[in-house]
């Protein structure tokens, strides 16, 4: 599986959009990139995933680069709630995660 | 609540105990998944099994020993463990077999272990 590369740590003040960007430079043809969120000391939450087109759901919208080499995670008005650490994983079935980013939505 | 259930939810147990993790999906999926998560780690994949068959062993220890009797259980048995096995237990379910393409996993709430 592809390997990903996301900042360590991000800040967002609630009401405001939260854009997570996400290198995959290496990503293969048939892998999608998807995003889960780990809210502390609980299971991982999945929140969307894509191929190449851009998608929209309830939770976030994600962007991808016409190359695929680049994606960015987009909650719309963040709350304190949206405070985690948010996954990037490019995968054609397995998921490997790594790091994350811990995004800290503050008032 | 995302249709994968987990017990206990905090286990504190010695090394010389037996204990066992259980895991329930109401998903109807066929691909049940044990990770392990350590302090400051990533999640790690312990085991897969599709239809009740084990697929995948990342060379766990054999003091871990999955069981799967249904698509709808999985169980995690325990014996022996050391201080170092201290994690948050994760059970997941997917609908079809990892590696077929776009398969979204569901993950349970975790078991909190803590070897003594």
């Amino acid at each position: 599986d592809a390997k990903t590369t996301q900042p360590p740590s991000m800040d967002c003040a609630e009401g405001r959009a939260a854009n997570l960007p996400c290198n995959h430079s290496t990503i293969s043809g048939n892998e999608y990139v998807y995003w889960y969120r780990q809210i502390h000391s609980q299971g991982p939450q999945y929140i969307i995933h894509g191929l190449k087109n851009n998608e929209t759901n309830e939770m976030a919208s994600l962007i991808i680069t016409e190359d695929r080499k680049s994606s960015t995670l987009i909650l719309p008005h963040a709350t304190l709630r949206d405070t985690a650490v948010y996954y990037c994983i490019v995968s054609y079935g397995k998921l490997t995660f790594g790091q994350g980013t811990i995004l800290t939505v503050h008032p | 609540e995302t249709g994968v259930t987990q017990t206990p939810r905090h286990l504190v147990m010695g090394m010389t105990n037996k204990k066992s993790l259980k895991c329930e999906q109401h998903l109807g999926h066929n691909a049940m998944y044990w990770y392990k998560q350590s302090a400051k780690k990533p999640l790690e994949l312990m085991f897969v099994y599709n239809f009740k068959e084990q697929t995948e062993n990342n060379s766990v220890p054999s003091r871990f020993s999955p069981e799967c009797p249904n698509s709808s259980h999985l169980f995690l048995h325990l014996h022996t463990l050391q201080p170092e096995d201290s994690a948050l237990y994760l059970c997941a379910s997917s609908h079809s077999p990892q590696g077929l393409g776009q398969e979204t996993q569901y993950f349970g709430p975790g078991t909190r272990l803590l070897v003594l």
